[in-house]
């Protein structure tokens, strides 16, 4: 069975700096696909940033970036130039690549960012 | 273009009455996923349905737990005999297609407290 694991369960960051939130996952599989979910207080899972295992080119998104090493299995998630609206829950989450009914994600225990103004 | 509605987005229950969780996916998508979320806890998937069919629901409960996805109107995840382990955040998901790589979209979630 696939596990996502978040090592960090909080990490805070000033406002402006630069801050690395680390996931690490295990999993047979060679194509699968790996999601950063930012979840705030409201409690909406966001969409933060994706990634294609079979892609070498590390996913951007504006001020999100990850580095992927898929022999490492390691799935981090830099966020730059910090933001207060950045503070949330930041999840981790695994899907395999082939459907075949078992479509679900596989999430980390996620990490508190803290942002301090 | 509304996104994923669940209600109600508080449900309290009291130990041994129904929970009945709603959730409209989004318009044009025909496959929904339930998760729960229990605190200090990820999300952890419980099942996946389209309209009519259950097509896995390997992280469902075996007994108390039933879900379903009926041709018309919302996905319904139903909880029986509620217990205080069942107190949990429970989201549902929409995708347009099952095998899409875009991680769904979410509803804001109904936060279950069995008292």
């Amino acid at each position: 069975a696939q596990t996502v694991t978040q090592s960090q369960p909080e990490m805070s960051v000033q406002e402006a700096e630069t801050v690395t939130l680390s996931c690490t996952y295990d999993t047979s599989e060679s194509d699968y696909y790996l999601f950063w979910y930012k979840q705030p207080p409201s409690r909406q899972m966001i969409l933060v940033i994706r990634q294609e295992a079979y892609k070498q080119q590390n996913a951007t998104e504006n001020r999100f970036s990850v580095n992927f090493q898929k022999a490492a299995k390691s799935f981090s998630l830099k966020i730059s130039d910090s933001q207060l609206g950045d503070a949330a829950m930041y999840f981790c989450a695994y899907r395999r690549l082939s459907g075949g009914g078992a479509d679900g994600l596989t999430f980390g225990k996620g990490t508190h960012l803290i942002i301090q103004p | 273009n509304a996104g994923v509605m669940q209600n109600p987005r508080h449900l309290v229950r009291r130990r041994g009455q129904e929970a009945r969780l709603r959730c409209s996916p989004m318009k044009g998508h025909s496959h929904v996923y339930w998760y729960r979320q229990l605190p200090e806890e990820g999300l952890k998937f419980m099942v996946y349905l389209q309209k009519e069919n259950i097509i896995d629901e390997s992280g469902m409960p075996k007994e108390r737990f039933s879900a379903e996805f009926p041709k018309e109107g919302p996905s319904i995840l139903r909880i029986q005999q509620v217990v205080r382990g069942d107190s949990a955040a429970y989201f549902c998901a929409s995708s347009a297609q099952g095998a899409t790589n875009y991680g769904y979209t979410f509803g804001s979630g109904t936060r279950l407290t069995v008292v």
